[in-house]
C-alpha cells in the first residue's frame, strides 16, 4: 500500500451511465491529482487540487466533474462517457511545491482505477 | 518537440547486463528530475530522485546534463525484477504542478 487508496479498482460502465471513482490519502499531503493513462501515451495530467482548491483542470471535457471535499479525499465523477475514455485512472497526491520540504515535489500514486466504457 | 522525450523500447536485455536509456527535456527551466517505475498494470512508482551531481542508489544510477538537457539512468548487473516501465518526470517548479511525464521506457530482462 503507497498510502493513497483508489477504489473502485475496476470498472465497466456504458456510456449513459453515472459512476465515481475515489480517492483516498493517508499521507497528510496537501495536494491531489487526477492523472489518466491511455496505451502508448504518457500520463495526462487532468485535474489539480491545492488545500481542497481546484488549481489546474487541463481542458477536460465535462462529461468528468472532480470533487475535493477536503485534502485527504478526491472524486471522479463520471457521466455519459465515450469508449476512447477508457483507460488507467490514477489518482496522486503530494506536499505542495514551494515549502522547502526534501521531496516536496514527489508524487506518490494509488493503484489506479481501470475503466472501459462500453 | 516533444516536452520529455523517451526511446519507449522495448530494450530486451540478459540478466547481469548493464543497461543504460536516456531522456531529454525541452524546457531549459525545469528544476527536478525523476525516474519512476512503473510494473505492468501496476501505479508508478518513484525510482530515484536525480540531482545535479548525479546519483547512486545500489545498482542504479542517474545522471544529469543540463548543457545537453537529458537525464541518463543507467542499471547494472540487472536482474529479472527490474522488468519494467522507466519513466522520465520533469518538473518545471512553475505553478503547482509543472511536473511532465514521459512515454516511459519498457525494460525487459531476459533470463
Amino acid at each position: 500500500e503507497t498510502g493513497v487508496t483508489q477504489t473502485p479498482r475496476h470498472l465497466v460502465m456504458g456510456m449513459t451511465n453515472k459512476k465515481s471513482l475515489k480517492c483516498e490519502q493517508h499521507l497528510g499531503h496537501n495536494a491531489m491529482y487526477w492523472y489518466k493513462q491511455s496505451a502508448k501515451k504518457p500520463l495526462e495530467l487532468m485535474f489539480v487540487y491545492n488545500f481542497k482548491e481546484q488549481t489546474e483542470n487541463n481542458s477536460v471535457p465535462s462529461r468528468f466533474s472532480p470533487e475535493c471535499p477536503n485534502s485527504s479525499h478526491l472524486f471522479l465523477h463520471l457521466h455519459t462517457l465515450q469508449p476512447e475514455d477508457s483507460a488507467l485512472y490514477l489518482c496522486a497526491s503530494r506536499m505542495k511545491p514551494g515549502q522547502g520540504l526534501a521531496g516536496a515535489n514527489v508524487l506518490t500514486f494509488g493503484a489506479g482505477s481501470r475503466l472501459t466504457v462500453l | 518537440r516533444k516536452e520529455v522525450e523517451q526511446d519507449p523500447g522495448p530494450f530486451n536485455v540478459p540478466e547481469g547486463a548493464t543497461v543504460a536509456f536516456n531522456c531529454t527535456y525541452s524546457n531549459s527551466a525545469s528544476q527536478s528530475f525523476f525516474w519512476y517505475r512503473q510494473d505492468c498494470r501496476k501505479e508508478p512508482k518513484l525510482l530515484m530522485s536525480v540531482y545535479s551531481s548525479g546519483n547512486e542508489d545500489g545498482r542504479f544510477t542517474a545522471q544529469l546534463n543540463r548543457a545537453s538537457q537529458y537525464i541518463s539512468l543507467l542499471i547494472r548487473d540487472s536482474k529479472l525484477s527490474d522488468s519494467a516501465t522507466y519513466l522520465c518526470v520533469v518538473s518545471s517548479g512553475g505553478g503547482a504542478d509543472g511536473l511532465t511525464f514521459g512515454k516511459g521506457t519498457h525494460l525487459i530482462i531476459q533470463p
